[in-house]
């Protein structure tokens, strides 16, 4: 089955500097990467998505990129704030079917002043 | 903005005791999944389903039951804890069509 690698456990950087997230993914089917956000003590929530037929997207600060030969996609935070920290998970899957998402271990990002 | 609820939001249980989790969406969305969480180990899946009355295993079943009696609920049962199953459990919901995942609150179970 599906494997996601996220390859950072702890990122720290600062304030109004960019943070990057990397995962990989091993089945050459999945073709939807969600990113999940999970501030301290609470619930995930989604944040941006990406799918295979795209190789970029962005919402406000937030860009995704995804390498489909390498199996690679990561999480570009841009001019980091400190309600950014948080753990942030990868996922990947196949759209719209009967699977479910498989899950990165997490990586906490800390946003120093 | 969609809506799951777990209930309870923490509970301490023994070992060998039974111990359900329950999870109630008012999404009207078809797909429910749990999860648990642990530090080194992100979110694994341990049962989902996508229509009442069916359960379907996910990746770590082993240990756990689950229960889908209507579409809005669909609860955990943990037969007889163990100490490993000391964990934080999600419940999540997604619609059929849909790909993002809303989660509830979070139980935080401990089995000493």
């Amino acid at each position: 089955g599906e494997k996601v690698e996220q390859h950072e456990s702890t990122l720290s950087v600062r304030e109004g500097d960019s943070a990057v997230i990397n995962c990989t993914y091993t089945d050459t089917a999945s073709s939807y990467f969600p990113w999940y956000k999970q501030e301290a003590g609470k619930s995930l929530h989604f944040v941006i998505d990406i799918r295979s037929n795209v190789d970029r997207k962005q919402s406000q600060r937030l860009i995704v990129l995804l390498d489909k030969k390498a199996k690679r996609f990561s999480l570009h935070i841009t001019a980091t704030q400190p309600e950014d920290s948080a753990i942030y998970f990868c996922a990947a899957s196949m759209t719209n079917s009967g699977t479910y998402q498989r899950f990165g271990t997490g990586t906490k990002l800390q946003v120093v002043p | 903005e969609a809506a799951v609820t777990q209930s309870p939001r923490s509970k301490v249980a023994v070992t060998g005791g039974k111990v359900t989790l329950s999870c109630h969406q008012t999404n009207n969305h078809d797909y429910m999944y749990w999860y648990r969480q642990d530090t080194g180990h992100g979110l694994r899946l341990i049962h989902y389903s996508y229509v009442a009355d069916s359960t379907e295993k996910g990746d770590i079943p082993d240990g756990y039951k689950a229960s889908r009696p209507s579409q809005e609920n669909f609860s955990l049962i943990l037969e007889l804890a163990s100490l490993s199953q000391t964990a934080v459990y999600f419940c999540a919901s997604r619609g059929t069509g849909q790909d993002t995942q809303y989660f509830g609150p979070g139980t935080r179970l401990l089995v000493l």
